[in-house]
């Protein structure tokens, strides 16, 4: 059974540029939810996937978006990014169902200069 | 809106002695509550979890209390270790949907 992963580890990009992240769900889940975790704080709900569809969007405004295709990988794409969009963003795959536990990967940390 | 609290930065206990861990919430919906402990460069590790219709769950060192009356939840564990050294995250969920978390707690735990 394969975890998540998450690519790129790392990654340093300029402001007003546009990134792309990438997630491999855990084998047999089918929805992924990524999440922003500032310095400090807590992990922050972005957005979640599921039968690749968006089920569900915290409060980050619409230059970040996702996609999730039919194997249940996903991406999150940042565009225009600011300096405040450094952070470590992380991704958590689950099954459809009540009380499944998310499972994260490693996350990707991302430093806009 | 934090509808989780962890209140705690930070907490440290000797080796062998128990440690307590508080997480507050404010949404009476949240029927899902899990702990996660997260090291450095590492995605958060799931820990334990508990149902809203539970009061405690137990897994080896590892026990959650539920207290809905209070939207008050703990972790428990014991005996401490020094692997146990890191930042744990309490987090809450409703209809399955997404996680709210907690600003976490660094433990210490001292040899």
């Amino acid at each position: 059974e394969t975890g998540v992963t998450q690519s790129p580890t790392h990654l340093i990009k300029t402001r007003g540029q546009q990134v792309t992240l990438r997630c491999s769900s855990q084998s047999g889940h089918n929805t992924v939810s990524w999440y922003q975790q500032a310095l400090g704080q807590g992990p922050q709900f972005i957005f979640q996937y599921y039968r690749e569809e968006e089920n569900g969007r915290g409060n980050f405004p619409p230059r970040f978006s996702g996609l999730q295709f039919p194997n249940y990988s996903s991406e999150l794409n940042v565009n225009a990014l600011e300096l405040d969009d450094s952070a470590l963003y992380l991704c958590a795959s689950t099954r459809q169902g009540p009380n499944t536990e998310a499972f994260f990967g490693q996350g990707t940390r991302l430093t806009v200069v | 809106d934090q509808q989780v609290k962890q209140n705690s930065p930070s907490l440290s206990v000797q080796e062998g002695r128990i440690s307590i861990l508080n997480c507050d919430y404010t949404n009476s919906m949240f029927d899902y509550f899990l702990w996660y402990k997260k090291y450095p460069a590492e995605g958060p590790t799931f820990l334990i979890s508990i149902s809203s219709i539970k009061d405690k769950n137990e897994d080896g060192r590892f026990t959650v209390f539920l207290n809905k009356s209070a939207k008050h939840l703990s972790l428990h564990i014991v005996p401490s270790q020094p692997g146990d050294s890191a930042v744990y995250f309490c987090a809450a969920r409703k209809n399955n949907n997404d996680m709210r978390f907690g600003a976490g707690t660094r433990l210490t735990v001292k040899p």
